[in-house]
């Protein structure tokens, strides 16, 4: 049983496309956040969501978007995809005062 | 923030204990320190959290000195499978803001 599984694991598309990643996690907690790990392999947060508000928002790009329909679930939607946004993206979810459980990544790639 | 700072890379052969120390000096008396562990191609997994003293649990055990400026992760009797990157952080606690650092790459050799 996977804790916090993100789809799809690759994502290739091309410059100026709009794309989503979804993130579910099954283990009950309020909490969840999104990451970027880029080439350099440097995590950085990006959001994070406590019973469904943002309550992190990093100095993100606006083409960035989350979304989280419920507690369970935390989607990034990317709009007008540059080169740059090129990375490992991480899902994880914690309850308060906890560790964090992290996903095992989406890799975009922007040709 | 507190910021910190630990060695690029380390290595090590199958059976030795590994200690990797991580230097905190700006910590502040609220904040914790917590390690996790990345292998290629997956999301960090926590390893151990502490705040003072000693913790240890069935894979590692952290060593915090009284002034809380420094802690180290030890790991006893690698094996190969512990070769990835220990990333050491310290934050007001787990949830929330995790600042990663560019972590320790530690290679077990056979």
């Amino acid at each position: 049983d996977t804790a916090v599984s993100q789809t799809p694991k690759y994502l290739v598309t091309q410059m100026g496309n709009d794309k989503s990643i979804k993130c579910e996690q099954n283990l009950g907690h309020d909490t969840m956040y999104w990451y970027k790990q880029d080439s350099k392999k440097f995590l950085k947060i990006m959001f994070s969501y406590n019973n469904k508000e943002l309550i992190i928002n990093e100095t993100v790009p606006n083409r960035f978007s989350p979304k989280s329909p419920d507690k369970a679930h935390l989607n990034l939607h990317i709009n007008s995809l540059e080169l740059g946004d090129s990375a490992v993206y991480f899902c994880a979810s914690s309850h308060a005062n906890q560790p964090q459980h992290f996903g095992d990544g989406t890799r975009l790639s922007i040709l | 923030l507190a910021k910190t700072t630990q060695p690029i890379s380390m290595d090590s052969y199958e059976g030795q204990e590994v200690n990797i120390t991580c230097s905190h000096n700006n910590i502040a008396t609220n904040d914790y320190i917590t390690w996790y562990q990345q292998f290629p191609s997956q999301g960090p997994r926590f390893i151990i959290q502490g705040y003072k003293t000693k913790v240890t649990n069935e894979v590692a055990s952290l060593f915090i000195p009284a002034d809380r400026k420094s802690s180290t992760l030890s790991l006893p009797r690698v094996s190969l499978s512990d070769t990835a990157v220990y990333y050491c952080l310290v934050n007001r606690d787990s949830s929330y803001k995790l600042i990663f650092g560019s972590g320790t790459r530690l290679l077990v050799r056979p």
